[in-house]
């Protein structure tokens, strides 16, 4: 199956400062999506990003298919960006192509 | 669009019985997932659903666990037998074809 991993696993961040997140895949995706698992385990799916860029308030990510990654930028972050947040990606055909599978995250500490 | 729902949110059992969880997708979505994850790790495929047929099953799913999706809406995941192992977050999903998944709260099960 495809192999998603995240770098880096762990990260603490000043407030206001900003980042950049990494998730490299083995193969061609069809689905590629960055979720924040907040403390209580909730999953919020951030961007569905298979190809091309997109931005949502502080947030935005870029996913090159053709090179096999993507990158969530956060900017000015906040003490609510915390948590641990997962790339997952399903394989463009064959078998799993509906597996959606996650990487190990990276934990965002952001202090005041 | 009220999301995807869960029930329960919490389940404590002893050993050796049976448990049962329940997922209601969001409506309009023909694909449902299962899910499960351990402390530490990014959630792990069990199983899919399109409309009430299963079509593909993790080598995770044992011969304990079972799913059904009777008229292609609510879901519901059987364990049996319960072990101290199958202590874990189990999150379900939807999705439609072109969008992303959409994740449930989850249920998180503790057997004693």
């Amino acid at each position: 199956g495809i192999q998603v991993e995240q770098s880096p696993p762990d990260l603490i961040l000043q407030e206001g400062a900003n980042s950049t997140l990494r998730c490299n895949f083995s193969d061609s995706v069809n689905n590629l999506q960055w979720f924040h698992q907040n403390p209580w385990g909730q999953l919020i799916n951030l961007f569905y990003i298979p190809s091309g860029t997109k931005q949502n308030g502080r947030l935005s990510a870029t996913t090159v298919a053709t090179e096999r990654y993507s990158l969530l930028y956060i900017s000015s972050s906040q003490t609510t960006d915390s948590g641990v947040y997962f790339c997952a990606a399903t394989p463009y055909s064959g078998a799993g192509s509906y597996q959606l599978t996650f990487g190990k995250g990276t934990k965002l500490s952001v202090i005041p | 669009d009220t999301g995807v729902s869960q029930d329960p949110r919490h389940k404590i059992t002893k050993r050796g019985q049976n448990v049962t969880f329940r997922c209601d997708p969001i409506s309009e979505h023909n694909r449902l997932y299962w899910y499960r994850q351990t402390l530490g790790q990014g959630p792990e495929f069990l199983t899919y659903f399109q409309n009430e047929a299963q079509l593909e099953k993790s080598r995770l799913l044992s011969d304990r666990f079972s799913a059904e999706r009777p008229k292609g809406s609510f879901s519901t995941l059987e364990i049996q037998r319960t072990e101290q192992g199958d202590s874990a977050m189990y999150l379900c999903a939807s999705s439609s074809a072109g969008y992303g998944y959409t994740f449930g709260s989850g249920t998180r099960l503790t057997v004693v």
